[in-house]
């Protein structure tokens, strides 16, 4: 079975500072999508960022970037320079592109950005 | 831009009604969805749909069914709605075509049983 695990259910930074959510992943797929979701008090999800598995490069947003580390199963999110409107839960995905494509989520990290 | 419509934001409805939830995306894609979001469960997938008139159970079908009869529209139906599926509704799209394989939410159904 395909899992998303975030192990951070909760953190916290300071406004300006810089902080990384983790999020691991088991797939025995080789072409599959990775995502990060924000979860703001609205309850709107918006994607954050996206990589595609097959390249190389992290994909970066803005103050977001990731590290993708495909050996490792490992996809992690940077937020540089936090603004409190980063303030949200924030969840990891997954999606192999067969039928119906099958979107696995993590079960989130609440993240709070303090003045 | 892309643009999944959750028509009823916020429904209160009573023990035993039938309860219809619609969902429309203008993004003409394959693959509609429907999660639950409860706290501290996370996102939690009912049905999902992969072309008109299919379905598929997700992870928590019960009480549950689905009817796409139009690319574009998905909706969900509790056919005896009950206490324990109050509950935040995320309605989502997505397909290889615009958007890139990704998947793009509703704002969400707030519904109370009562």
């Amino acid at each position: 079975a395909q899992t998303v695990t975030q192990s951070q259910p909760e953190m916290s930074v300071q406004e300006a500072e810089t902080v990384t959510l983790s999020c691991t992943y088991d797939t025995s797929e080789n072409n599959y999508y990775l995502f990060w979701y924000k979860q703001p008090p609205s309850r709107q999800m918006i994607l954050v960022i996206r990589q595609e598995a097959y390249k190389q490069q992290n994909a970066t947003e803005n103050r977001f970037s990731v590290n993708f580390q495909k050996a490792a199963k490992s996809f992690s999110l940077k937020i540089s320079d936090s603004q409190l409107g980063d303030t949200a839960m924030y969840f990891c995905a997954f999606m192999t592109p067969n039928y119906g494509q099958n979107f696995v989520f993590g079960p989130g990290t609440r993240l709070s950005v303090l003045p | 831009d892309v643009k999944v419509t959750q028509s009823s934001r916020y429904l209160v409805k009573r023990t035993g009604e039938k309860v219809f939830l619609e969902c429309v995306q203008d993004m003409d894609h394959e693959n509609m969805f429907w999660y639950r979001q409860d706290p501290g469960l996370g996102l939690r997938l009912i049905y999902f749909s992969y072309d008109v008139k299919m379905k598929e159970k997700g992870d928590i079908p019960e009480g549950y069914s689905v009817s796409r009869e139009k690319k574009e529209r998905f909706s969900l139906i509790l056919e005896s709605a009950s206490t324990n599926q109050t509950s935040m509704y995320l309605c989502a799209s997505s397909g290889p075509g615009q958007g890139k394989n990704t998947i793009y939410f509703g704002e969400g159904s707030w519904l109370t049983v009562v």
